[in-house]
């Protein structure tokens, strides 16, 4: 069964400095995707990046990057220049075989608080 | 990207009563799910929405208690049936909107509180 680790409960961070929200995932499927996204305290589910297991490279979004590493199977999203509009709840999640597999599981989730 | 819509936004209900969701998505999208997400918890998969046919449900979700539809490409409704307070949560619809494609998309969520 796959599984989603997301071990930091809370995270702070000074305003436009940088910050790593860690993500560790375990599946034995050579192809998957993995994914994060924002929940602001409105509840929407905002997609921010995404990283096949086959992307040659990490992907990035505007301040968005993904720390894709595949041997230690952990996928950390790096927001750089933090803004005071980047405290939310960050989830990673991954989607594990081809597109046919709906299966998206996700992580407990990092409260991100941006100080200013 | 697919704009989807969920109604009610929010509702409070009696112990016992149902109450049914609906997920209007603005294009023709080839899944849809629906997501469960307690208080301070993960999301959960309650189910997939299959066109013209039965909800496929994760372990733990029964067609019983939450009866899904899903008559077309673009709508679905899911149903919390016989509500307890432990069914207060907010409730996702999501979908991918293309087979090929790798997006999964989120609605705005409905916050159910049983009372």
């Amino acid at each position: 069964a796959q599984k989603i680790t997301q071990t930091q409960p809370g995270m702070f961070v000074q305003e436009k400095e940088a910050v790593t929200l860690d993500c560790t995932y375990d599946t034995s499927d050579p192809s998957y995707g993995l994914f994060w996204y924002k929940q602001p305290s409105s509840g929407e589910m905002i997609f921010l990046i995404y990283q096949g297991s086959y992307d040659q490279q990490n992907a990035t979004e505007g301040r968005y990057s993904l720390n894709f590493q595949k041997a230690r199977k952990s996928a950390n999203l790096v927001i750089s220049a933090s803004q005071l509009g980047d405290s939310a709840m960050y989830f990673c999640a991954m989607r594990e075989g081809g597109n046919d597999n709906n299966d998206m599981r996700f992580g407990a989730g990092t409260r991100l608080t941006v100080k200013p | 990207s697919a704009v989807i819509s969920q109604k009610p936004s929010r509702d409070i209900c009696q112990r016992g009563t149902s109450l049914t969701i609906q997920c209007q998505v603005d294009s023709q999208v080839t899944m849809m799910f629906w997501y469960r997400q307690q208080p301070g918890q993960s999301l959960t998969l309650i189910a997939t929405a299959n066109q013209g046919s039965e909800a496929t449900y994760e372990s733990g979700f029964v067609i019983d208690k939450f009866p899904i539809s899903r008559p077309n490409l673009t709508f679905s409704t899911l149903t919390v049936s016989n509500m307890s307070p432990e069914d207060s949560s907010i409730y996702l619809c999501s979908v991918i909107p293309n087979r090929w494609g790798h997006e999964q998309y989120f609605g705005p969520g409905t916050r159910l509180t049983v009372t």
